[in-house]
C-alpha cells in the first residue's frame, strides 16, 4: 500500500458544483503538498502546507491540514472545466513521496 | 521565460537496450530531481542534485539507472539494459534553491520498452 491515499480515485462532477479530494497518510506529515498535472504538460505546483490547521487558498482552490488526523483535504469551489485534471498530493520524507492522484472531470 | 524542458518527449525501446533522457532546468536553478510515474502509482523520486554536492541517489530502483548532471545544469538519466518494469513517464523538476516550494516540473518523458 502507499503512503499516501487519495480518494476519491476519480471524480466527474458538474460545472459549478463544490467538491473535495482527500489525502490521507500512514505517518506523520511534517509537510503536505498539492499538484495538478494536466495530459501532456508537467506537474504544476500548487501549494504546500506545513503546520497543523494550516488553510491556504489559491483561486477557487483551498487546502487544509488536518495533522491529527494525518489527512490534507483539497476543496474546490464552483468547478469549473480548467479545473479537470489530475490532482496528486505529496509529502516530505527524507524525500517526496505522492499519492496515486485523483482524476478530475468536470462536465459543462 | 522557459520553463523546464525534457527530451525526447517519447521514446520506445526494445528490451535489453540503453537509453538516455535529458532535462534542461530553468537557468540558475541550484537543485534538479527526477521522479518517475508508472501506470497507476504516484510520483517515485528517483535522484536529487543540488548544486555541486554529491547527489542523492536514494531513490534509483536498482544499479541499471544512473543520472548525471554536467556543469550545474543539463542532467541526463540513464537507464541500461532496458526492461518492460521500465516503462513510465520520467519527470525532471527544477527548483532555485533548496526549497521544495516553488518546484518546477518539464512536460515528461514516455518511455515504452517493448
Amino acid at each position: 500500500s502507499q503512503e499516501l491515499e487519495q480518494s476519491p480515485q476519480s471524480l466527474i462532477v458538474q460545472e459549478g458544483k463544490n467538491l473535495t479530494i482527500n489525502c490521507t497518510s500512514s505517518k506523520t506529515l511534517y509537510g503536505l503538498y498539492w499538484y495538478k498535472q494536466k495530459y501532456g504538460e508537467g506537474l504544476i505546483f500548487l501549494m504546500m502546507l506545513q503546520k497543523g490547521g494550516e488553510e491556504k487558498s489559491h483561486e477557487k482552490i483551498t487546502a487544509k491540514l488536518d495533522e491529527k488526523k494525518q489527512q490534507s483535504s483539497l476543496h474546490i469551489t464552483a468547478s469549473q472545466p480548467s479545473h479537470a485534471g489530475i490532482y496528486l498530493c505529496g509529502a516530505e520524507r527524507d524525500k517526496l513521496v505522492f499519492g496515486a492522484g485523483t482524476i478530475l472531470r468536470v462536465k459543462s | 521565460g522557459a520553463g523546464v524542458s525534457q527530451s525526447p518527449s517519447n521514446k520506445v525501446t526494445e528490451k535489453g537496450k540503453d537509453v538516455e533522457l535529458r532535462c534542461d532546468p530553468i537557468s540558475g536553478h541550484t537543485a534538479l530531481y527526477w521522479y518517475r510515474q508508472s501506470l497507476g502509482q504516484g510520483l517515485e523520486f528517483l535522484i536529487y542534485f543540488q548544486g555541486n554536492s554529491a547527489p542523492d541517489k536514494s531513490g534509483l530502483p536498482s544499479d541499471r539507472f544512473s543520472a548525471e548532471r554536467t556543469g550545474g545544469s543539463v542532467s541526463t538519466l540513464t537507464i541500461q539494459r532496458t526492461q518492460q518494469e521500465d516503462s513510465a513517464v520520467y519527470l525532471c523538476a527544477s527548483t532555485p534553491d533548496r526549497g521544495r516550494e516553488t518546484q518546477y516540473f518539464g512536460p515528461g518523458t514516455r518511455l515504452l520498452v517493448l
